[in-house]
C-alpha cells in the first residue's frame, strides 16, 4: 500500500466551477500537509501549507485535514483556465526531513 | 529574489556516462533536499543535505547515486554509469532550516539516457 493515494485524474471542469481535489494516506504519524501545483515542465509550486487538522483558506484556495479519516482535501472555488496543472498533495512527520507525495491530479479548467 | 535555480534544465547522456546536476538554494537557506519525479509517479524523496553534510539519505539507491553541498557553491548530485531506468525529473527543494519548514521546489533537470 502507498504512503499517500491520490486520483489521477485526469479532471475537466468549466470555467467558475468549483474543484475538489483529495488524497488519503496511511500514516498516522502525518502531522503536516502540502498541497503544491505544478504547471507542465515546472517544478512544485507551494499553494497551501497545514498543520495537524482544520481549515485553512487563501483566497480562492480552502485545504481540509480529516485526521480521524486520513483524508486531505483542496477546493478551489471560481476556477480558472489559469488553474489548469497537476495539483500533488504532500506530507510529512514532524521532524522528519522527507516529504511524502501523492502521484498528483491533472486539472484543466475549460473556458 | 531568486528562487531555487537549477542547471541543466534538460541533460541527455548515453548510458554508462556520468550526470552531474546541480542545485542553488534560494537565497538564505542551507537546508537542500533531492526528489525524483519518474513518469506517471509521485516525487520520490532522495537525500537531505546541509553545508557539508548529509543528514538524510535514506531515499538514495546504494550505487551509483552520490550528493554533496559544500560549503562554496551548489549542491550537486551526481549519477555515476547511467542507466535508461534513471531517466526521470530530477528537483531540488530547499529550506530556511530543518525539518517542520516549508520547502520550496527548483524548476527541475529532466535527464534522458539514450
Amino acid at each position: 500500500q502507498k504512503e499517500v493515494e491520490q486520483d489521477p485524474g485526469p479532471l475537466s471542469v468549466p470555467e467558475g466551477a468549483i474543484v475538489s481535489l483529495n488524497c488519503t494516506y496511511s500514516n498516522s504519524a502525518f502531522q503536516y500537509f502540502m498541497w503544491y501545483r505544478q504547471y507542465s515542465r515546472k517544478g512544485p509550486e507551494l499553494l497551501m501549507y497545514t498543520y495537524s487538522s482544520g481549515n485553512k483558506e487563501d483566497g480562492r484556495f480552502t485545504a481540509q485535514v480529516d485526521k480521524s479519516s486520513k483524508y486531505i482535501s483542496l477546493f478551489i472555488r471560481d476556477s480558472q483556465p489559469s488553474d489548469s496543472a497537476t495539483y500533488l498533495c504532500a506530507m510529512r512527520q514532524t521532524g522528519a526531513n522527507n516529504l511524502f507525495f501523492g502521484t498528483g491530479t491533472r486539472l484543466t479548467v475549460i473556458p | 529574489n531568486a528562487g531555487v535555480m537549477q542547471n541543466p534544465r534538460h541533460l541527455v547522456r548515453r548510458r554508462g556516462q556520468e550526470a552531474r546536476l546541480r542545485c542553488s538554494p534560494m537565497k538564505g537557506h542551507s537546508h537542500v533536499y533531492w526528489y525524483r519525479q519518474l513518469p506517471e509517479e509521485g516525487l520520490k524523496f532522495m537525500v537531505y543535505l546541509q553545508k557539508e553534510n548529509i543528514i538524510d539519505e535514506s531515499g538514495m539507491p546504494k550505487e551509483r547515486f552520490s550528493a554533496e553541498f559544500p560549503k562554496e557553491g551548489p549542491s550537486i548530485l551526481r549519477i555515476q554509469q547511467v542507466v535508461r531506468g534513471d531517466s526521470a525529473a530530477y528537483f531540488c527543494a530547499s529550506s530556511l532550516s530543518g525539518a517542520d519548514n516549508e520547502q520550496f521546489f527548483g524548476p527541475g533537470t529532466r535527464l534522458t539516457v539514450l
